[in-house]
C-alpha cells in the first residue's frame, strides 16, 4: 500500500524555540495532506488541511501563526511549531488521502517533548 | 455535535480468545464509519471501513465490524486473536465524506494487550 512518511519521530526541544516536523508521501502525489495532533489519553484532533500551493485551512481553535504549514510541492507538506512552549509538547501526526473513499494513509507520528 | 465514544481504555485477552471492541457515535447524518489499528512506533493503518450496504464489514486480518443504526454502534471484532493483534485501536466518524477526506473524529482508543 501507499507510504507515508513522517519526520522526525520525536523531537526534544527548549520553550521559544521552533520544530519542522516533514510529512512525505513516498510513492503517491498527494494534493491534499491533513495535520492531527492527539493529547495523552485523549483522541486524535484535525488541526488542519494542507493543500498544495495554496493556503493550509485550519480547524476552528488552532493558531495559523503558531502553527505554520507550508504544502510546497505533491510530496511533501510540513508543520512548523514556532515559538514552542510545554503546553505544545503532543504527539502530531499527518495522513494523505490517495486512490478511493476511504484510502487514508498515515504517517507514524511525532511525539514533541517542549522543556 | 459529533463525538466517538470507546468504552474501553484497555482490554486484556488471551491468545486464541474471542475479542469484541465498543465503539459508539453521535452523529445526525448517515455516518461513514472506520476503524484504525496503530502498532508500537508505526503509523494508524485502516482495517475496514463502513460507507452503506452491508451492515457487517469485513477488514484485513481476520476483523469485521457490525454497524448498528438502532444501537449507533460500530464494534470490532475477531474471533481469534492473535499475539501479534496487541495494539492500540481507534474508531472513526467521517464528516461530510464527500467534501475534505480528512474530518474524521476520532475515540479515545481501546488498547488491546494479549496474554500467551
Amino acid at each position: 500500500g501507499a507510504v507515508v512518511s513522517q519526520h522526525p519521530s520525536w523531537v526534544i526541544c527548549k520553550s521559544g524555540t521552533s520544530v519542522k516536523i516533514e510529512c512525505r508521501s513516498l510513492d503517491f502525489q498527494a494534493t491534499t495532506m491533513f495535520w492531527y495532533r492527539q493529547f495523552p489519553k485523549q483522541s486524535l484532533m484535525l488541526m488542519a488541511t494542507s493543500n498544495e500551493g495554496s493556503k493550509a485551512t485550519y480547524e476552528q481553535g488552532v493558531e495559523k501563526d503558531k502553527f505554520l504549514i507550508n504544502h510546497a510541492s505533491l510530496t511533501l507538506s510540513t508543520l512548523t511549531v514556532t515559538s514552542a512552549h510545554p503546553e505544545d509538547s503532543s504527539f502530531y501526526i499527518c495522513s494523505a488521502p490517495t486512490g478511493g473513499a476511504g484510502k487514508l494513509f498515515f504517517g507514524s507520528g511525532t511525539q514533541l517533548s517542549v522543556l | 455535535a459529533q463525538s466517538v465514544t470507546q468504552p474501553d481504555i484497555h482490554i486484556t485477552v488471551s491468545e486464541g480468545a474471542s475479542l469484541e471492541l465498543r465503539c459508539n457515535y453521535s452523529y445526525g447524518a448517515t455516518p461513514y464509519l472506520f476503524w484504525y489499528v496503530q502498532s508500537p512506533g508505526q503509523g494508524l493503518q485502516l482495517l475496514l471501513k463502513y460507507f452503506s450496504g452491508d451492515t457487517l464489514v469485513q477488514g484485513i486480518k481476520g476483523f469485521e465490524a457490525e454497524f448498528k443504526r438502532s444501537q449507533s454502534s460500530f464494534n470490532l471484532r475477531k474471533p481469534s486473536v492473535h499475539w501479534s493483534d496487541a495494539a492500540e485501536y481507534f474508531c472513526a466518524v467521517g464528516l461530510n465524506y464527500g467534501g475534505s477526506q480528512g474530518n474524521l473524529i476520532f475515540g479515545k482508543g481501546t488498547k488491546l494487550s494479549v496474554k500467551p
